[in-house]
């Protein structure tokens, strides 16, 4: 069935480092999702990518699409003590299944 | 809009206890999922439905049974609690869309669940 890796499991950054969490999926996805989870709380939302090599900018996060569709990826530029938490990326193929990867865990240090 | 509820929010079982989780959605969404949580962990897919009447297992089905008798509901069953069962659960639901692309999923708050 469809897996979904992602690394790194866990990133300690000095705060105003960047960082960025990688994704890949055994199977071709349709489109590929990206959620944030602080400590205690449920995934959110932050972006859906759905075309091959797409890029999409919120503010100081940059996402990808890999040309496969198989891979994405998450850049955060100059984190903050806000960006601290889980991130995950979900795979979405075409049997309405949303797969997710196991996440990112994103410590900063002041 | 309440948006996506999850009832009860904390709950202690001996092992071989029944439950169920709750999840009740106000958003006329057609998709609705289950997820459990294991400590320090991503998020793995027990059961989903595509509707009223339609369910389908998800990565880890094993000791759980869903029904999707309404739109709104989603009931997360559990007949023979263990402690391997022991996790926090998701329900998260989504709109359908016309063309193949997936919406966002829109999370309850989560049931976390104790097997002792």
């Amino acid at each position: 069935g469809q897996q979904v890796m992602q690394i790194p499991q866990y990133q300690h950054v000095q705060e105003g480092e960047d960082f960025t969490t990688y994704c890949n999926s055994s199977t071709t996805l349709s489109n590929i999702q990206w959620y944030k989870q602080r400590p205690g709380g449920h995934p959110v939302f932050l972006i859906q990518l759905v075309k091959s090599g797409e890029v999409k900018k919120q503010k100081r996060l940059t996402f990808q699409f890999g040309e496969a569709k198989k891979n994405s990826s998450l850049h955060i530029t100059a984190t903050q003590t806000t960006d601290v938490g889980t991130y995950f990326c979900a795979g979405g193929g075409r049997d309405d299944k949303i797969i997710f990867g196991k996440g990112t865990r994103l410590h900063i240090l002041p | 809009n309440a948006g996506v509820t999850q009832t009860p929010k904390f709950r202690i079982l001996k092992i071989g206890q029944s439950m169920t989780l709750q999840c009740a959605q106000d958003m006329n969404h057609n998709y609705m999922y289950w997820y459990r949580q294991d400590p320090g962990m991503g998020l793995k897919l027990i059961y989903y439905s595509v509707g009223a009447g339609i369910t389908d297992k998800g990565e880890v089905p094993n000791g759980y049974n869903v029904s999707r008798s309404t739109t709104e509901d989603f009931p997360l069953r559990l007949e023979l609690a263990a402690p391997s069962q022991t996790s926090v659960y998701f329900c998260a639901s989504r709109r359908r869309q016309a063309i193949a692309t997936n919406e966002k999923l829109f999370f309850g708050s989560g049931t976390q669940l104790s097997v002792l």
